[in-house]
Order: C-alpha cells, then sequence, then structure tokens
C-alpha cells in the first residue's frame, strides 16, 4: 500500500462546479502537501497543513488527523483549474522529504 | 526573480552517454532535493541534500550521482545513461524544516530528458 493515495485519478467538471479532491495517509506523516502540475509541465506548491484547513482564493485544502484524510476543493472551478493536483505527505522523522501520491488529472470544460 | 533554475530544459542522449542536470535556488533554503516523474508513478526521490555538504539517497539512485556545490546548487550527473533513464527531473528546495505557515517547497520548471 502507498504510505499517500489520491482518488480520483482522473476528474471532468463543468465550468461552475465545486470539486473535491481526496487524499489518505499513512500513519507516520505529520504534514500533507497539495502541489499543483499544469499542462506546460511546472510544479506549484499550493498548501502544506497539519491541521485544521487553508484557504487561498478559491481553493481550501482541509485534513483530518484522526482519520487521515485530507481533501483539496475548488469552489467555482474554472478551465484554467486543470491541471494535474498532487497530494505529498513529509514525516517528522525524514526532514521535509515527501512522499507524492500519483496525482488527480482535472479538466474543467467551458 | 527567486525561486529554483534547472537547467537543460530538454535532453536528449544516446545509451552510455554521461550529461549533468545543473540546479540553483537564491531562496537561501538549506535542503535540496532531485526528483523524477514517470507516467503512471508519481514523483520518486532520486537524491537529496539536507544541508549544505551532506547528500544522501533517496527512492531510486541507481544510475545518478549528485553534488552539492554550495548552499545554492545542487547536480544531477548520469554518467552512463540508459533508456530506463528516461523521464521528467525535477530540482525542488525548501527550508530545512517546513513551518506551518509557509508553503515548504519550491520547485524547478523541469528537464525531459530522452535516451534513445
Amino acid at each position: 500500500k502507498n504510505e499517500v493515495e489520491q482518488s480520483p485519478q482522473n476528474l471532468t467538471a463543468q465550468e461552475g462546479e465545486f470539486i473535491t479532491i481526496n487524499c489518505s495517509y499513512s500513519v507516520g506523516i505529520s504534514a500533507l502537501h497539495w502541489l499543483q502540475q499544469h499542462p506546460g509541465g511546472g510544479i506549484v506548491s499550493l498548501f502544506m497543513l497539519s491541521s485544521g484547513k487553508k484557504k487561498h482564493g478559491r481553493l481550501i485544502a482541509t485534513i483530518n488527523i484522526q482519520e487521515k484524510h485530507s481533501s483539496l476543493h475548488i469552489t467555482a472551478s474554472h478551465p484554467r483549474d486543470s491541471a494535474v493536483y498532487i497530494c505529498a505527505g513529509s514525516k517528522e522523522t525524514s526532514g521535509s522529504r515527501l512522499t507524492f501520491g500519483e496525482g488527480t488529472q482535472l479538466t474543467v470544460n467551458p | 526573480n527567486a525561486g529554483v533554475t534547472q537547467t537543460p530544459k530538454f535532453q536528449v542522449l544516446k545509451t552510455g552517454q554521461s550529461m549533468t542536470l545543473q540546479c540553483a535556488q537564491d531562496m537561501n533554503h538549506n535542503s535540496m532535493y532531485w526528483y523524477r516523474q514517470d507516467p503512471g508513478m508519481g514523483l520518486r526521490l532520486i537524491y537529496y541534500s539536507a544541508s549544505e555538504g551532506t547528500t544522501d539517497k533517496g527512492e531510486v539512485p541507481n544510475g545518478y550521482n549528485v553534488s552539492r556545490l554550495n548552499k545554492r546548487e545542487f547536480s544531477l550527473r548520469l554518467e552512463s545513461a540508459a533508456p530506463s533513464q528516461t523521464s521528467v527531473y525535477f530540482c525542488a528546495s525548501s527550508p530545512i524544516r517546513t513551518g506551518h505557515n509557509n508553503y515548504g517547497y519550491t520547485f524547478g520548471s523541469g528537464t525531459r530528458l530522452t535516451v534513445v
């Protein structure tokens, strides 16, 4: 079993829809990162969280430590949100090295 | 602009050739990393450097060597390229421990390497 697992692998939505991407992680992971990879290939860090909830614009990330689960929500989705979203975990015992999920390919149609 | 600069962006090698991927960051980050990204496998850590003067193997180090030249620069070398090393390579940097109020990681733009 991978230490970080994402679902779904692929997601297609219509512009304006509310989107949720899920991430489950294993024991030992103390912080969860959400990354965005655009079609051009560049990777941008969106959030890092170890508890609670963070919001940036239309993006919201939540984490439930007891359930070892995190979600990334996109409100009022737009075609420019089309990208691969990746969750990754880091452990206290390994500094800031990341273990990555396989990513969710999101396509938002106009 | 502050960030991680990675070169080259594209490279084609013949089997057995060698090359070095260069990476430099100007954010005064302690830690630097080399990852490879392959379809269906996500990003995997090749080597990392927790601080200047130290390097350690990651998940997939075979066939690679690294040099942490100084705090800014971390290079990845393929001594004898193989088709299995065809991949997209990303350099990244972070503070030694990612804090609660920062994003932690900054990635380079990637190097698309093809070994024929």
